[in-house]
């Protein structure tokens, strides 16, 4: 199993374009997760889905979108880059109804520069 | 709202000695979950230990401890025998559950970067 996986693994962006974070997992897991890392802090959860089709607002949803078409898959979109939107980007997933000491998952991260 | 503090930017260690990295939390619900994740240089998220709100017992993986003082509200990370590879980043987190089944989220605290000396 490959886990979790996020594609690309870095990309440098000029302010106002888009671009698309795809997260994939391969074990049926029915949440998934993005949240952001900035330099020297924790990481803050920007959307969630807990299901095919459904998606919610986290932390710092501002200045992203999220679609969920399919289970395995969880996209995370920028409209219009920004720098504050340098960051480093994470991907997870877990179980519905899993033990409660049963972690999320996470990818390997993407490194997003707008300049 | 739930908060989590790690009061320790930066700590350095001595090879082979034991290290205490410290985690605050504040949360009014009576179930909640604590994690503790390893973050080496090269990025990834690596998990090390669990404690539930409702666990008697302290947590234990391998060299990894958890001394959970529930109604001090914190659940510091103990490891013992620190090796070089354990130079990393350290976060705790906080699980949260949103109501009507709608899923959970880890809530994470600023980290400490543990340095250890050879």
């Amino acid at each position: 199993n490959a886990g979790v996986t996020q594609t690309p693994k870095f990309r440098v962006l000029k302010t106002g374009q888009s671009m698309t974070l795809l997260c994939a997992q391969d074990m049926n897991h029915e949440y998934m997760y993005w949240y952001r890392q900035d330099p020297g802090m924790g990481l803050r959860l920007i959307h969630y889905s807990v299901g095919e089709g459904t998606t919610a607002k986290g932390e710092v949803p501002d200045g992203y979108n999220v679609s969920r078409l399919k289970k395995q898959n969880f996209l995370l979109g920028l409209e219009s880059a920004a720098p504050s939107q340098t960051s480093v980007y994470f991907c997870a997933s877990s179980y519905k109804g899993g033990r409660p000491q049963e972690t999320q998952y996470f990818g390997p991260g993407t490194r997003l520069l707008v300049l | 709202a739930q908060k989590i503090t790690q009061t320790q930017p930066g700590m350095f260690v001595q090879e082979k000695e034991a290290v205490t990295l410290d985690c605050t939390y504040d949360t009014s619900d009576p179930s909640y979950g604590l994690f503790w994740y390893k973050q080496p240089s090269s990025g990834e998220m690596i998990f090390l230990i669990y404690q539930g709100s409702y666990d008697q017992q302290n947590a234990t993986e391998g060299r990894y401890s958890l001394n959970f003082q529930k109604a001090r509200k914190s659940a510091n990370l103990v490891i013992s025998a620190s090796q070089l590879g354990d130079s990393a980043m350290y976060f705790c987190a906080m699980r949260e559950y949103f109501p009507n089944n709608a899923g959970n989220m880890l809530t994470f605290g600023g980290g400490t970067r543990l340095m250890v000396k050879p």
